[in-house]
């Protein structure tokens, strides 16, 4: 079983739909959590830094932790084309280890 | 503020030959983190390093790769005697705190 499993899509939605993108994690040490786009041979870009369970929110972007049951989610808002990327989940207790990222097309 | 540094952003090398991969952190940042990344997947951590210091390594080959974080200047990825299967995206990234990490736009090596 891998640390930290993430659906890779692709993932494809209309332009103005609710993205919901998941992790679901084994190790109960991680204590950070990170959702990161990155665009076609780009480096990845760090969105959104988590702590504790609970919600944050940031613009159209919400991130979500239920450390209870080791899931994670970032929501996306009313998405964009510019959304289109892989997007990155990572979480860390030394290290920061990355999900395999889900590949999303938003369609005009 | 410049943003981590990494260059060559592309390098080819044949079989056999070495690769040197080099990263400037953000400015004040200390540590230094190196992952690979092969095409559809995600990023493979190699080694964490902070200067002067490899602070884990367990994700890099035992053989024919080395990092290293100077006191001065740029942190090095080395791969010696390089083969097919070492050509993948290489990514550096700094961090403040050992926490978030920001990343490079990547080194990509093509071996022939």
């Amino acid at each position: 079983q891998k640390e930290v499993e993430q659906d890779p899509g692709p993932l494809s939605v209309p332009e103005g739909a609710i993205v919901s993108l998941n992790c679901t994690y084994s190790n109960s040490a991680f204590q950070y959590f990170m959702w990161y786009r990155q665009y076609s041979r780009k480096g990845p870009e760090l969105l959104m830094y988590t702590y504790s369970s609970g919600n944050k929110e940031d613009g159209r972007f919400t991130a979500q932790v239920d450390k209870s049951s080791k899931y994670i989610s970032l929501f996306i808002r009313d998405s964009q084309p510019s959304d289109s990327a892989t997007y990155l989940c990572a979480m860390s207790d030394n290290k920061l280890i990355f999900g395999a990222g889900t590949r999303l097309a938003v369609h005009p | 503020n410049a943003g981590v540094m990494q260059n060559p952003r592309h390098l080819v090398r044949r079989r056999g030959q070495e690769a040197r991969l080099r990263c400037s952190p953000v400015k004040g940042h200390s540590h230094v983190y190196w992952y690979r990344q092969l095409p559809e997947e995600g990023l493979k951590f190699m080694v964490y390093l902070q200067k002067e210091n490899i602070i884990d390594e367990s994700g890099m080959p035992k053989e024919r790769f080395s990092a290293e974080f100077p006191k001065e200047g740029p942190s090095i990825l080395r791969i010696q005697q390089v083969v097919r299967g070492d050509s993948a995206a290489y990514f550096c990234a700094s961090s403040p705190e050992r926490r978030e990490l920001f990343f490079g736009e990547g080194s990509r090596l093509t071996v022939l």
